[in-house]
């Protein structure tokens, strides 16, 4: 079957640095999202990885391991506004969205 | 660019009646659109997808004729929940995927559905 693991909670201080793992296994591999979205909203893009290696963009960046499976989305400076829930999905041989369950990150000031 | 809007936002109706859900793309043409439901502190659940021009196919247990979707154009995708029951009351959210275009998936503001 078709598998994407996530934490299901983080905490983190406003200012520090958290990393978001996302391991997965499915039938295929053609990308790896990370959207984020906050309580009572649709989730917003972050990023696409869909070759080995990291993909920085501002305080966010992304990385990707094929061969094990694996992503982090690795937050800086963390502020307020990013307690929100973190959604790994990927993209499978058939083209469509496999969506982990996503983390819950709580800042703490 | 990629812009995604849904309507109604927020829509209230009683048990029984039918509730229709629009789901547009603004500025681009969507050959694929999604339905998901979200429950509160879950995580998205995929309904169906919608091809333009095709019946849509839905996700093992989600009654096709409970959801009625319609993808009439490349920019428009309707979801109707037919005789809605208060179990239906949900965060319902499309997405629509660009044509010809990568396999992001952009997401409308979501529907917010009670059923009283």
């Amino acid at each position: 079957g078709q598998n994407i693991d996530q934490p299901t909670e983080m905490t983190a201080t406003e200012g520090a640095i958290v990393q978001i793992n996302c391991t997965y296994q499915t039938s295929g591999f053609n990308g790896l999202f990370w959207y984020q979205q906050h309580a009572g909203e649709a989730p917003t893009f972050l990023s696409y990885n869909v070759l080995d290696g990291l993909e920085e963009k501002g305080r966010f960046s992304s990385f990707l391991s094929r061969s094990k499976g694996y992503s982090y989305l690795l937050l800086k400076e963390l502020q307020m506004k990013d307690s929100a829930s973190y959604l790994c999905a990927v993209v499978d041989s058939n083209y469509q969205l496999i969506w982990g369950a996503g983390t819950k990150l709580i800042i703490k000031p | 660019g990629a812009v995604v809007s849904q309507h109604p936002s927020r829509v209230i109706c009683k048990s029984g009646t039918s509730v229709k859900i629009e789901c547009r793309s603004l500025d681009f043409q969507a050959t694929t659109m999604f339905w998901y439901r979200q429950f509160p502190k879950q995580s998205l659940m995929l309904m169906a997808t919608s091809n333009e021009g095709s019946k849509a196919t839905y996700e093992q247990g989600v009654e096709k004729d409970k959801f009625l979707i319609n993808h009439a154009s490349l920019t428009l995708s309707t979801l109707t929940v037919t005789s809605a029951h208060p179990e239906d009351s949900s965060f319902y959210i499309c997405s629509a995927r660009r044509q010809g275009a990568d396999y992001e998936q952009y997401f409308g503001p979501g529907t917010r559905l009670t059923v009283t």
